[in-house]
């Protein structure tokens, strides 16, 4: 079993729709928890930031955990052309530890 | 500009011919590390370096050789490339020890060896 699972895609909603984007994992140890956001040819940027289980919030984005079923969640509300975009997952032991990233998923919102 | 800069972005090279990508950024972060990004295998660390004179092996760092003599300057160098290493490789710096909250990205290099 990989440690962090992610579905490719590509997922293509219209704009305005709700986007929801996920990750398993299987290490339960995993204490730290981001998504990225790379556009084609960029690097990948860091978008949401979550410790431990729980929500967070920024803007029309919303990062969700749930480590009890070892999933994380991103969540675009209203969403827009310019978010069309490759989302990786990522997500760390600790601190000061590596960052293991999912493959990705490319989403296309259309007008 | 707070930035990480990568050249060359697009280098055609054929296999054997030692090359060097370089790295750098105006953040004074300590932390930089090395990825190459392939189709199905996502982002997979190569090298890592925690402080000036200190790097460390990543998840793929086989062929791949790297140097940090100043903070600012990370390069990555393949001594003798190989077709497998035709990649899209990223630099990444953070603040802080280890691997802080927040990595940038460099723009990326596509490396295509023939």
């Amino acid at each position: 079993q990989k440690e962090v699972e992610q579905d490719p895609g590509p997922l293509s909603v219209p704009e305005g729709a709700i986007v929801s984007l996920n990750c398993t994992y299987s290490n339960s140890a995993f204490q730290y928890f981001m998504w990225y956001r790379q556009y084609s040819r960029k690097g990948p940027e860091l978008l949401m930031y979550t410790y431990s289980s729980g929500n967070k919030e920024d803007g029309r984005f919303t990062a969700q955990v749930d480590k009890s079923s070892k999933y994380i969640s991103l969540f675009i509300r209203d969403s827009q052309p310019s978010d069309s975009a490759t989302y990786l997952c990522a997500m760390k032991l600790s601190r000061d530890d590596k960052i293991i990233f999912g493959k990705g998923t490319r989403l296309h919102i259309l007008p | 500009e707070a930035q990480v800069t990568q050249n060359p972005r697009y280098l055609i090279t054929v296999t054997g011919k030692k090359l060097t990508v370089t790295c750098s950024q105006n953040m004074n972060h300590e932390y930089m590390s090395w990825y190459r990004q392939d189709p199905g295998l996502g982002l997979r660390q190569i090298y890592y370096s925690m402080n000036v004179e200190v790097t460390d092996k990543g998840d793929v760092p086989e062929g791949y050789k790297v140097s940090r003599k100043e903070k600012r300057n990370f390069p990555l160098i393949l001594e003798s490339p190989s077709p497998n290493q035709t990649s899209l490789y990223f630099c990444a710096s953070s603040p802080g020890g280890g691997n802080a909250d927040t990595q940038y990205f460099g723009p990326g290099t596509r490396l295509t060896v023939l």
